[in-house]
């Protein structure tokens, strides 16, 4: 089984800085995907950005970039200058590879507050 | 944004009675799923479907059935309601063919139980 730890609860940051959140996973598969979510409070979850496994190159989606350091297991998003709207849970999510029908595994999420 | 609706948005049951919430799509994809989100867990998978008719347990299954006769709707019912499954539900859904597809789930709007 596949795990994933999000270990900040929540984080504060004021409009425009550059914030990092983390998260790490443990798993025994080769290939899978990786997933950051943004569920802001309407609920609505939203994909912001992932990343396959066997690439090497980090995904990057206008001000959202991760840091996936595959041997470390660790994929971290990093938001640059950021903006009221980004504050939002964030979940990062693993899903194994090879077929369609598994489901996610999520971290229990970080709340990100973005001040004025 | 993918056409998914849940329904109801809101249900308010008392302990015992059964309860059924849909899913509907208007994407025609072939997977869909149903996932639970409680405060300190992040979302976790209750079942899944792979396609019409053909639907397997994920990881918090006890208490719960799903059915599946059209492709666009998928039902999660709760056969005997508890407190414990008072939570928000959400459906979400991904397609088949290349890994860009199936790897990428969508989510829907989400219902809010509260079991008496």
């Amino acid at each position: 089984a596949q795990t994933v730890t999000q270990s900040q609860p929540e984080m504060s940051v004021q409009e425009a800085e550059t914030v990092t959140l983390s998260c790490t996973y443990d798993t025994s598969e080769n290939n899978y995907y990786l997933f950051w979510y943004k569920q802001p409070p309407s609920r609505q979850m939203i994909l912001v950005i992932r990343q396959e496994a066997y690439k090497q190159q980090n995904a990057t989606e206008n001000r959202f970039s991760v840091n996936f350091q595959k041997a470390a297991k660790s994929f971290s998003l990093k938001i640059s200058d950021s903006q009221l709207g980004d504050t939002a849970m964030y979940f990062c999510a693993f899903m194994k590879g090879g077929g369609g029908a598994d489901g996610l595994t999520f971290g229990k999420g970080t709340h990100l507050i973005i001040q004025p | 944004d993918a056409g998914i609706t849940q329904s109801p948005r809101h249900k308010v049951t008392e302990t015992g009675t059964p309860v059924t919430l849909r899913c509907h799509q208007t994407e025609n994809h072939r997977y869909m799923y149903w996932y639970r989100q409680d405060p300190g867990h992040g979302l976790r998978l209750i079942h899944y479907s792979y396609g019409v008719k053909d639907t397997d347990k994920g990881e918090v299954s006890d208490g719960y059935s799903v059915s599946r006769s059209k492709t666009e709707d998928f039902l999660l019912t709760l056969e005997s309601a508890t407190s414990s499954q008072t939570s928000v539900y959400f459906c979400a859904i991904s397609d088949s063919g290349s890994s860009a597809k199936w790897e990428t789930q969508y989510f829907g709007p989400g219902t809010r139980l509260l079991v008496l």
